[in-house]
């Protein structure tokens, strides 16, 4: 079976630029979730789907930051315009309704200058 | 509010010693979810297992264990013979079950840094 998928691994940018980070979870998984996690600290979720409506959200800064699932399948998060603090890893996971065990991406990690 | 505590920031021990990774949760509801998480250098987070609160047997795959008492809300973490291969970051966490069709998100802890020295 295949694990989620995301792209890119790693992207360099300067402040203010846009970037896009794209996720397909596990076939059959209905909960797809973003989580940024910063260096030594753990994970922080920015956005659940259940299937392609929102869940949670509570904590995605959503002057700068966007998440869409079309078709309730991949996923994409958007930063504009990115700033010094966004530089973290990007981290997606999916889950089976139900259990609620995450399987997680391997990430991407931003780097802001 | 739900919350969950990894006392233990950084360990460190010699490979072949036993090591145990502490996890105190709190939570008023009386069915949740507890999960345990390993984050190796390579940065992946890989799931390691989900015990239902009403479960309370321990359980055991090949040398790691785990040992849920809910009377001292606590869910740790057993490496038996460690290895350098153990080496992560290890991760707890708390949920409620699934309610109106949605899963409920996760309570992290801050992680304990295990390192396994040969």
């Amino acid at each position: 079976e295949a694990g989620v998928a995301q792209s890119p691994r790693y992207k360099i940018i300067e402040k203010r630029q846009s970037v896009a980070f794209w996720c397909n979870p596990i076939s059959g998984h209905a909960t797809l979730y973003w989580y940024q996690q910063i260096l030594g600290q753990g994970p922080k979720l920015l956005i659940q789907f259940q299937n392609n409506g929102v869940v949670d959200d509570s904590q995605l800064p959503k002057d700068r930051f966007s998440a869409e699932r079309l078709k309730g399948v991949d996923s994409t998060l958007k930063i504009q315009p990115a700033k010094l603090e966004d530089s973290a890893v990007y981290l997606c996971a999916s889950s089976f309704l139900a259990y609620n065990e995450q399987f997680f991406g391997p990430g991407t990690r931003l780097t802001v200058l | 509010a739900q919350k969950v505590t990894q006392a233990q920031t950084e360990i460190s021990v010699v490979e072949k010693e036993d090591v145990t990774l502490d996890c105190v949760y709190e939570t008023r509801d009386t069915t949740y979810y507890l999960f345990w998480y390993k984050q190796p250098p390579s940065g992946e987070l890989v799931f390691l297992i989900r015990r239902n609160s009403f479960d309370e047997q321990n359980e055991i795959s090949g040398r790691y264990s785990w040992n849920f008492q809910k009377s001292t809300s606590s869910f740790n973490f057993t490496i038996t013979a460690s290895q350098v291969v153990d080496s992560a970051v290890y991760f707890c966490a708390l949920s409620d079950p699934p309610r109106d069709g949605n899963n409920r998100k996760l309570i992290w802890g801050l992680g304990t840094s295990l390192a396994v020295n040969p």
